[in-house]
């Protein structure tokens, strides 16, 4: 199946540091979709990136996607500490259009 | 109120037991999934479902089974020949097969 690569696996910063994670496969990628899942909750969608190197952003998170359509990375400004969360990338490519999550990076945030 | 409702929230069975978790969803959606997720490894697909009485195994189906008897409901069950069945489980529903996806609350499975 699709293999993604998703670093770092976890991420501490004081409050109002920045913070990027990236997602990474060795395929050409149909789309890839960002997912925050607070502790103790259920994954909720953010954003679907479907162009070669397309940007999009939502406030303080900027989300991209690679020319190659092989990676794709989340990045946030200035944290805050309702930023606490796993963030997974997850992607469908090829002629299988089954939905594959990475591993997700856990960011907690220092007031 | 639309979404997807799984059930129970927490659910603890002896080893060796089978037990089915619910899953229905009332967002008129076509695709279904179910992914497990252990701490730090992300979710892992168990079984996804395009349409009505059609399923495919994920990455990790190995005692595993599911049924879609109708277009609203999913459920898992969780085999005793499944090693490891401890774990949150978590439902998931897209319009199309790899769209957006919409989840449950999960189910915390804990076998003893």
């Amino acid at each position: 199946g699709q293999q993604v690569m998703q670093i770092p696996q976890y991420q501490h910063v004081q409050e109002g540091e920045d913070f990027t994670t990236y997602c990474n496969s060795s395929t050409t990628l149909s789309n890839i979709q960002w997912y925050k899942q607070r502790p103790g909750g259920h994954p909720v969608f953010l954003i679907q990136l479907v162009k070669s190197g397309e940007v999009k952003k939502q406030k303080r998170l900027t989300f991209q996607f690679g020319e190659a359509k092989k990676n794709s990375s989340l990045h946030i400004t200035a944290t805050q500490t309702t930023d606490v969360g796993t963030y997974f990338c997850a992607v469908t490519g090829g002629s299988n259009y089954k939905l594959t999550f990475g591993k997700g990076t856990l960011l907690t945030v220092n007031p | 109120d639309g979404g997807i409702t799984q059930s129970p929230k927490y659910l603890f069975r002896k080893e060796g037991q089978n037990v089915t978790l619910s899953c229905e969803q009332n967002l008129n959606h076509d695709a279904m999934y179910w992914y497990r997720q252990d701490p730090g490894q992300g979710l892992r697909l168990i079984y996804y479902s395009q349409i009505v009485n059609d399923f495919q195994k994920g990455d990790i189906a190995e005692g595993y089974s599911v049924s879609r008897e109708k277009k609203e409901s999913f459920p898992l069950t969780v085999t005793s020949a499944q090693k490891n069945p401890t774990a949150f489980y978590l439902c998931a529903s897209s319009i199309v097969e790899g769209g957006e996806a919409f989840f449950g609350q999960g189910t915390r499975l804990t076998v003893v």
